[in-house]
């Protein structure tokens, strides 16, 4: 079965870096995303990686994937307060290309 | 580009009543849109996959009956909540697949309070 997990909360100083942590347990999963949402508000697509890389940059934001311990992070850095959000990691799996399997979502605190 | 619309953001309503929540795609075309339930502080729940001009596949414990779903075109879909009871308070949020990602991207959500 599909099980995603994320530890809850996270509080960073603005100006460090944050890295949000996610485990997945299919290990049939073809692309992983990263969703924020603010409060009352929908999700915004950050990023994604497929399934056979390891690393993908995007300005402030890095993903590492390692496929073997089923372990996804995102690295968001110089943490700004607009960052403050839920991060939200999902998974798709091979055969089910659009149905996203969310995680439990981490609740990131920026302090100044 | 890819931006997805819902109506109404938040609706309260009385036991009993049905409501009705639009999503739509503005910008793009969307043959399979899906409907998601968010409780306070947890994660998102599929409620149901529709795909245009067909039945939509509803989640294991999701009642059918009670959570009409109608994709009557590419950049439509609506959820009817039937008979809606306090239980039934949550937001709604919804997503349509396509865009140029091709990946789903989703709507800013519908709150429902039912009284």
């Amino acid at each position: 079965g599909e099980d995603v997990e994320q530890s809850l909360f996270l509080s960073v100083r603005e100006g460090d870096s944050s890295v949000i942590n996610c485990t997945y347990t299919d290990s049939s999963s073809t692309y992983l995303y990263w969703y924020k949402q603010e409060p009352g508000a929908g999700l915004q697509l950050l990023t994604y990686i497929f399934s056979n890389m390891d690393m993908k940059q995007d300005q402030r934001l890095t993903v590492l994937l390692n496929k073997k311990d089923k372990h996804l992070s995102l690295r968001i850095a110089d943490t700004q307060t607009g960052d403050s959000a839920i991060y939200f990691c999902a998974e798709t799996l091979t055969g089910t290309a659009s149905k996203l399997t969310f995680g439990t979502g981490t609740r990131l605190q920026v302090t100044l | 580009g890819a931006v997805v619309s819902q109506h109404p953001s938040w609706v309260i309503c009385k036991s009993g009543t049905s409501v009705k929540i639009e999503c739509r795609s503005l910008d793009f075309q969307a043959t399979t849109m899906f409907w998601y339930r968010q409780f306070p502080k947890q994660s998102l729940m599929l409620m149901a996959t529709s795909n245009e001009g067909s039945k939509a596949t509803y989640e294991q414990g999701v009642e059918k009956d009670k959570f009409l779903i109608n994709h009557a075109s590419l950049t439509l879909s609506t959820l009817t909540v039937t008979s809606a009871h306090p239980e039934d308070s949550s937001f709604y949020i919804c997503s349509a697949f396509g865009g140029v990602e091709e990946t789903q991207y989703f709507g800013p959500g519908t709150r429902l309070l039912v009284l």
